[in-house]
């Protein structure tokens, strides 16, 4: 089955502060995603890649995926307070079951003022 | 555009109580449906998937069943609670039709079963 790893766990940063977190596969990936979530809500689509060293941008939010399909990084640029929650990262592989996706664990945002 | 809907939002049962969470789906058609249990400390659990009405698949075995009587309705049940089956319930859809599994979440059911 695809594994995810999440890193960091957790992740406390300044206001105004650049961060990264990062996704890794023990297999190559067929489409990833990235979303949000904020504690006791549904999960926020953010962006999917699919593509070898595809990188997509949302306002102060930017994905990248490598060349290999294997890792995929999501960067924070001047951090606020609303960026604070969990991101998770999720992948499907090829020739996986119909529409499973595989989760991370998740990485903890807290944006302190 | 779609919007996909749980309820209840907050649920307390006894053990030994039975369960039923529903989740419903607009403005799409044929969606893939998923049920998920997220703990703490274990991520996000994929515990039932749908591509149609009267289609499910069960990813763990467990206390919990799924049933899916309406194309855009999934329904999440059990019989019997236990206290395992705490936790944040959420369901989401996807596109059937969709090369990828961009997968779209609801709102999610905050369980306590004491």
């Amino acid at each position: 089955s695809q594994e995810l790893e999440q890193s960091p766990q957790s992740l406390i940063v300044q206001e105004g502060k650049n961060l990264t977190i990062n996704c890794t596969s023990s297999k190559t990936l067929y489409g990833l995603y990235w979303y949000k979530q904020k504690y006791g809500e549904g999960l926020i689509f953010l962006m999917m890649l699919q593509k070898g060293g595809e990188e997509k941008s949302h306002e102060k939010i930017t994905a990248k995926l490598d060349e290999k399909k294997q890792q995929s990084s999501l960067h924070i640029t001047a951090s606020q307070p609303s960026h604070a929650g969990i991101y998770l990262c999720g992948a499907d592989s090829r020739g996986s079951t119909l529409g499973r996706l595989y989760f991370g664990r998740g990485t903890q945002l807290t944006v302190w003022p | 555009s779609q919007t996909i809907h749980q309820w209840p939002a907050t649920l307390v049962q006894p053990v030994g109580s039975p369960l039923s969470l529903e989740c419903t789906v607009e403005g799409t058609s044929n969606p893939n449906l998923y049920w998920y249990r997220q703990a703490a400390g274990r991520g996000l659990q994929l515990l039932f998937y749908s591509v149609g009405i009267g289609q499910i698949s069960s990813e763990v075995p467990q206390n919990l069943s799924a049933s899916r009587p309406q194309d855009r309705q999934f329904i999440l049940s059990s019989k019997k609670l236990l206290l395992s089956d705490s936790g944040f319930y959420l369901c989401a859809w996807s596109d059937g039709l969709a090369a990828y599994n961009e997968q779209f979440f609801g709102p999610g059911t905050r369980l306590t079963v004491l």
